[in-house]
């Protein structure tokens, strides 16, 4: 398996651009994590999905942040408008459900996306 | 919600010599504590983990204690080397229930630095 993908790798945009983050999950695993990551905040929970159904979106930041997952193997984030302090690198994560012998809290992260917005 | 709190933030030591993280944790539903580790630049990925039945586990020069009554969980890192230089980050789980289940609380994260 490639693991969890992300794209892009890196995103630079301007302030109210309109910003779409992708991740691909690895296959079989059922729950999707959404985080960002800053110097200020360190590693922040957005939003996670279980069989592509929402769990928690209490961390995603305010309406400008919105998450879908309308198949198994794909989800987005999407902030518009983007704001400078937006700026993080933002990591998909997902994991393998229960009862496989896997720990299967283990979260596999992806490669992530720096987004830059100026 | 679960409370992950670790310490110290930054920490160096000299190669060869000892390593140690520590963190603690609120919720005694929590049965799981992974350890990530993150180097620059890249994503965290797992080191290794516990689970609440086990008090110690030991991979070559890192090993991770557990007390459940302190609800306290530690990293040791030996023999330390440059490589090992990196972000830690420790985490617990939401325990095997509820609204909660699956997901991982984080610590603030550990910046060690071992010099040559």
């Amino acid at each position: 398996d490639a693991g969890v993908i992300q794209s892009p790798r890196h995103e630079v945009t301007e302030m109210g651009q309109e910003v779409t983050l992708r991740c691909k999950p690895i296959s079989g695993h059922d729950y999707l994590f959404w985080y960002r990551q800053t110097m200020m905040r360190g590693l922040e929970l957005l939003i996670y999905f279980n069989n592509n159904v929402p769990i928690d979106d209490s961390g995603m930041p305010e309406d400008r942040f919105s998450a879908k997952m309308p198949n198994a193997s794909f989800s987005t984030l999407k902030i518009q408008p983007s704001e400078p302090r937006d700026s993080a690198v933002y990591f998909c994560a997902s994991s393998l459900p229960r009862p496989f012998e896997v720990p299967a809290d283990e979260q596999f992260f992806g490669p992530g996306t720096r987004l830059t917005v100026l | 919600g679960e409370n992950v709190e670790q310490h110290p933030s930054t920490l160096s030591v000299q190669e060869g010599d000892s390593a140690v993280i520590k963190c603690t944790y609120s919720d005694s539903a929590s049965n799981y504590f992974p350890w990530y580790k993150q180097e620059l630049g890249k994503r965290p990925q797992l080191i290794i983990d516990i689970r609440s039945n086990v008090g110690e586990k030991k991979d070559q020069r890192i090993a991770v204690t557990l007390n459940k009554t302190a609800k306290h969980f530690s990293l040791h890192i030996t023999e330390t080397q440059p490589e090992d230089s990196a972000v830690y980050f420790c985490a617990a789980n939401g325990g095997d229930r509820g609204s909660t289940l699956g997901r991982l609380y984080f610590g603030r994260g550990t910046q060690l630095t071992v010099w040559p």
